[in-house]
C-alpha cells in the first residue's frame, strides 16, 4: 500500500531534550515536506526537500533542522524542544511537488 | 499577499442535508486547487483536483466548483453522512516559487444525527 509513515504518532517530552521524528515513503517521490498544524493556524510548511541531498526551508524553520540522505527517508529533528513547538506534526510526500500524500501526524507535546 | 481565506470557520448541520464550503483566494500564479478531507487526528486527504479550465469535478457526494475570474471556489457535499464529520481544506497551488502551497484555515464540519 502506498503510504507515508511517521513515528511516533505521540510522543510527550521535556524542554530541551533532542529529539527525532521519522518519516518514510514508500512511493518513491522526489518530494518531501514537514508542516505543523495549530489551532487556528491551519497547517505551515517547516522543512522541504526536492531530493536527496537538496532541502530548504519552508515558513516556520525555526528551531528544526531535517536531512534528506536516502530518498524515502525525511526525519525531522528538534536539538533543544520548546513548549511552543508543542504541535501537531505531518510529514507529506509528492511525485511532482504539488499533489502531496500526508502521513498520518505526529502530536508532540512538550513540557 | 498570497492567502486563502475559508468559510464558514465550522458548521453543524444534520445527517442527510446537504452544505456548501467556501473557498476565496489570492493566490497566483494559480497551478491548481484542491480540497482535503482531514479526520480529526489525521492526515488530510485529496478529495479534488481543479485546474485552471476546469469549473466542476464530482468525487461520489463531494462536488466542488472553480470560478477562476473570481477566485472562487466551493465543496458541496450532498446527502450528508455521520462520517463526513471532519475538517475540509483548500489548497491553492502556485505555479511558481519554493513553497508553492498555500492552505486555508479549513471548515471544521459536524454531521449530527
Amino acid at each position: 500500500e502506498a503510504q507515508v509513515t511517521q513515528n511516533p504518532r505521540y510522543l510527550i517530552t521535556v524542554t530541551g531534550k533532542k529529539l527525532t521524528v521519522t518519516c518514510s515513503q514508500n512511493m518513491n517521490h522526489e518530494y518531501m515536506s514537514w508542516y505543523r498544524q495549530d489551532p487556528g493556524l491551519g497547517l505551515r510548511q517547516i522543512y522541504y526537500s526536492m531530493n536527496v541531498e537538496v532541502t530548504d526551508k519552508g515558513d516556520v524553520p525555526e528551531g528544526y533542522k531535517v536531512s534528506r540522505k536516502e530518498k524515502r527517508n525525511f526525519p525531522l529533528i528538534l536539538e533543544s524542544p520548546s513548549p511552543n513547538q508543542t504541535s501537531l506534526y505531518f510529514c507529506a510526500s509528492s511525485w511532482d511537488g504539488y499533489g502531496y500524500t500526508f502521513g498520518s501526524g505526529t502530536r508532540l507535546t512538550v513540557v | 499577499k498570497n492567502q486563502v481565506e475559508q468559510s464558514p470557520q465550522s458548521l453543524i448541520i444534520l445527517e442527510g442535508k446537504n452544505c456548501t464550503l467556501q473557498c476565496n483566494y489570492t493566490v497566483s500564479p494559480f497551478s491548481n486547487l484542491r480540497w482535503y478531507k482531514q479526520d480529526t487526528g489525521r492526515g488530510p486527504v485529496s478529495l479534488t483536483i481543479m485546474t485552471f479550465s476546469e469549473n466542476t469535478k464530482s468525487n461520489g457526494r463531494y462536488t466542488a466548483t472553480l470560478d477562476a475570474d473570481t477566485k472562487q471556489s466551493s465543496l458541496h457535499i450532498t446527502a450528508s453522512q455521520l462520517s463526513d464529520s471532519a475538517s475540509y481544506i483548500c489548497v491553492v497551488i502556485r505555479n511558481s516559487g519554493n513553497t508553492p502551497l498555500v492552505f486555508g484555515k479549513g471548515t471544521r464540519l459536524s454531521v449530527i444525527a
